[in-house]
């Protein structure tokens, strides 16, 4: 079945420090991949998605993209804030079906 | 502002006891979904609806219940039978279930937990 392996946390970073936050996936097909993150005490906001392969994803300085050789959606960001500290989680979704498969998150600190 | 709203935010519930969860949203989507997320855990989808009166059980439906009367509501009621309830719940939204416009958007949150 589907599945989605992220790195394990805790992640804690300085500011203004590089941030990576691997994600690999197993799925039949062409799956549209995203990130999503979630404050402490909130739901999941989209953070970004790519629909097909070699397609970047970008928002709010993140980027991610779609690697189908290496069945990778890496989330990245070059100089990372306080505000950045949440979890953060890589899904999955096939064609022309419901499900959304999540990874397990990865809890992101960053320190001032 | 459209966007979807759970209540409570907090929710306790004694052993035993059946407890409703709200989930409204004014998106004018279709679809609507619940899912459950355990600490250290992913998300995991316990019913879906593409369609009012219609509704889907996702991976771990036994000991819910779900209704969908209307477009906008979509409540989640957890029953007695549901052995380990202490969780919390997302309620999620999407213009329809598959194709380009299937990006799910998620309401706050209902934390339960059960005394």
């Amino acid at each position: 079945g589907d599945s989605v392996t992220q790195m394990e946390g805790p992640v804690t970073l300085s500011e203004e420090a590089f941030l990576t936050i691997n994600c690999t996936y197993t799925a039949t097909g062409y799956p549209s991949l995203f990130w999503y993150v979630q404050y402490p005490g909130e739901g999941l906001q989209l953070l970004l998605k790519a629909t097909k392969a070699d397609d970047k994803g970008s928002n709010k300085g993140f980027e991610a993209t779609y690697r189908k050789e290496t069945t990778s959606f890496h989330l990245e960001k070059g100089s990372v804030q306080v505000s950045d500290s949440a979890v953060y989680f890589c899904a999955l979704r096939r064609s022309n079906d419901y499900k959304l498969s999540f990874g397990a998150g990865t809890t992101v600190t960053v320190r001032a | 502002d459209g966007g979807i709203t759970q209540s409570p935010k907090y929710l306790f519930r004694k052993e035993g006891q059946n407890v409703t969860l709200s989930c409204e949203q004014n998106l004018n989507h279709d679809a609507m979904y619940w899912y459950r997320q355990d600490p250290g855990q992913g998300l995991r989808l316990i019913y879906y609806s593409q369609i009012v009166n219609d509704f889907q059980k996702g991976d771990i439906a036994e000991g819910y219940s779900v209704s969908r009367e209307k477009k906008e509501s979509f409540p989640l009621t957890v029953t007695s039978a549901q052995k380990n309830p202490t969780a919390f719940y997302l309620c999620a939204s999407s213009i329809e279930v598959t194709g380009e416009t299937d990006t799910q958007y998620f309401g706050p949150g209902t934390r339960l937990t059960v005394l």
